[in-house]
């Protein structure tokens, strides 16, 4: 089974600048998530969709950030403008549905690596 | 509020000698409770899961993990490191005891030398 999806790679911008990073889940997932991993720290959740659907985004700095979910299917996570701090790895991760409607276990991505100069 | 503290942010072993990462948690309820790894360049990966089930949870490449509630400590153990166990290690707790809005520690970097 192909993995979690994610580019690009890497990424340098400067502050002020917008970025969007692009994710493919594995085929079949309704669940996709966002974390942002700042250097030396665990990886925060973002935003969470069920299908096309946002589940939870209380953690999205939504002056900033904003994501879609077109599909249900791939997402795009956008930041415009960026700022120094957000440079971080940012992951994307996604699961199926399992048992009495639960999400499994996640199955992340290789992440996007940002630096913001 | 629901938390986890990584009690180590390195630890450095001899390959073939005992792992210790410690996890302390904070939880108003019973909590689930996870072991990620995280190998350089790589995705995130379970290790394994605790969800009020036994308190002795096995999870993939020989590591386990206990439970303890009177500590609050869910500390991730293996009895022999390999090389391969090199990685930066995450305990996670979860408020709504899926695998929603997961709360990761701060990570633990465990280096194993030959």
């Amino acid at each position: 089974e192909a993995g979690v999806a994610q580019s690009p790679r890497y990424k340098i911008i400067e502050k002020r600048q917008s970025v969007a990073f692009w994710c493919n889940p594995i085929s079949g997932h309704a669940t996709l998530y966002w974390y942002q991993q700042i250097l030396g720290q665990g990886p925060k959740l973002l935003i969470q969709f069920q299908n096309n659907g946002v589940v939870d985004d209380s953690q999205l700095p939504k002056d900033r950030f904003s994501a879609e979910r077109l599909k249900g299917v791939d997402s795009t996570l956008k930041i415009q403008p960026a700022k120094l701090e957000d440079s971080a790895v940012y992951l994307c991760a996604s699961s199926p549905i399992g048992n009495r409607g639960r999400n499994s276990p996640l199955h992340f991505g290789n992440g996007t690596r940002l630096t913001v100069t | 509020a629901q938390s986890v503290t990584q009690l180590d942010s390195h630890v450095s072993v001899s390959e073939g000698t005992p792992v210790l990462l410690r996890c302390n948690y904070s939880s108003s309820y019973s909590p689930s409770l996870f072991w990620y790894v995280q190998h350089p360049n790589k995705g995130l990966q379970l290790l394994l899961k605790y969800t009020s089930a036994a308190t002795l949870v096995k999870g993939i490449n020989g590591f386990e993990a206990e439970f303890k509630k009177s500590e609050t400590s869910f500390h991730l153990t293996k009895p022999s490191a390999h090389m391969s166990d090199a990685a930066e290690y995450f305990c996670v707790v979860s408020p709504s005891g899926g695998y929603n809005k997961l709360i990761f520690g701060a990570g633990t970097r465990l280096a194993v030398h030959p």
